[in-house]
């Protein structure tokens, strides 16, 4: 079955750096995109990243570009979210999603995992 | 970027209820709409899917509406485990945007 394991979150200080990694597993991941989303303590859903089957597609939600950066090793079945700059409001559980859909993203999401905690505080 | 409003934010029902969540989008997306459900330290569990396709698994109760702007998401005859928060999403173009939720809670 579908697998995604997030990890690399934890408490980090304001300014600095924090690199996600999601895992995958149980699917052909070389012919889905990943998202990623977050979801503030008490808030709601919050879309941040995308990347593209084949890695040459990305695109951001405007509260991270420029901030945030996204790849992934399809060797190694991992996509990598490189979060810098990171600030308060960055506090989140950031989810690793898959894609449904084969190459293109469709947005349909039912394999999603089970997240990672990310805490900007000094 | 695509901005995606609900309406009611929260909604206190009890078990037997019929409840309509609505989600209005910036711009016109045809059908591109989900919608989850979440439960309380939970990820989202995708619910319905191109407006109206419900995900495989999901029970009968729950069935989605809308094309353009203007959907609707409803639960006929709302059980014990529906009580939860609910997000609509679009998916016509990236970025992906969310809805702000929907809570449903205990009358």
């Amino acid at each position: 079955q579908v697998q995604l394991v997030e990890s690399g979150g934890g408490v980090v200080q304001p300014g600095r750096s924090l690199r996600l990694s999601c895992a995958a597993s149980g699917f052909t991941f070389s012919a889905y995109a990943i998202h990623w989303v977050r979801q503030a303590p008490g808030k709601g859903l919050e879309w941040v990243a995308f990347i593209s089957y084949d890695g040459y597609d990305k695109n951001f939600a405007n509260s991270v570009k420029g901030r945030f950066t996204i790849s992934r090793d399809n060797s190694k079945n991992t996509v990598y979210l490189q979060m810098k700059s990171l600030r308060g409001e960055d506090t989140a559980v950031y989810y690793c999603v898959k894609d449904q859909a084969v190459g293109e993203p469709a947005g349909i999401y039912v394999d999603w995992g089970q997240g990672t905690r990310v805490t900007v505080s000094s | 970027d695509i901005q995606m409003t609900q309406s009611p934010s929260s909604v206190s029902a009890s078990v037997g209820d019929r409840v309509t969540i609505t989600c209005r989008a910036s711009q016109g997306i045809t059908t591109w709409v989900a919608w989850y459900q979440q439960k309380p330290g939970r990820a989202p569990n995708l619910l319905i899917y191109g407006a109206s396709t419900l995900q495989s698994g999901v029970p009968s109760r729950f069935s989605g509406s809308g094309s353009g702007t203007d959907f609707t998401l409803t639960i006929t005859s709302l059980q014990p485990e529906d009580f939860a928060t609910y997000y609509c999403q679009q998916a016509k173009s990236l970025p992906f945007t969310f809805g702000p939720g929907t809570k449903v809670d205990f009358k």
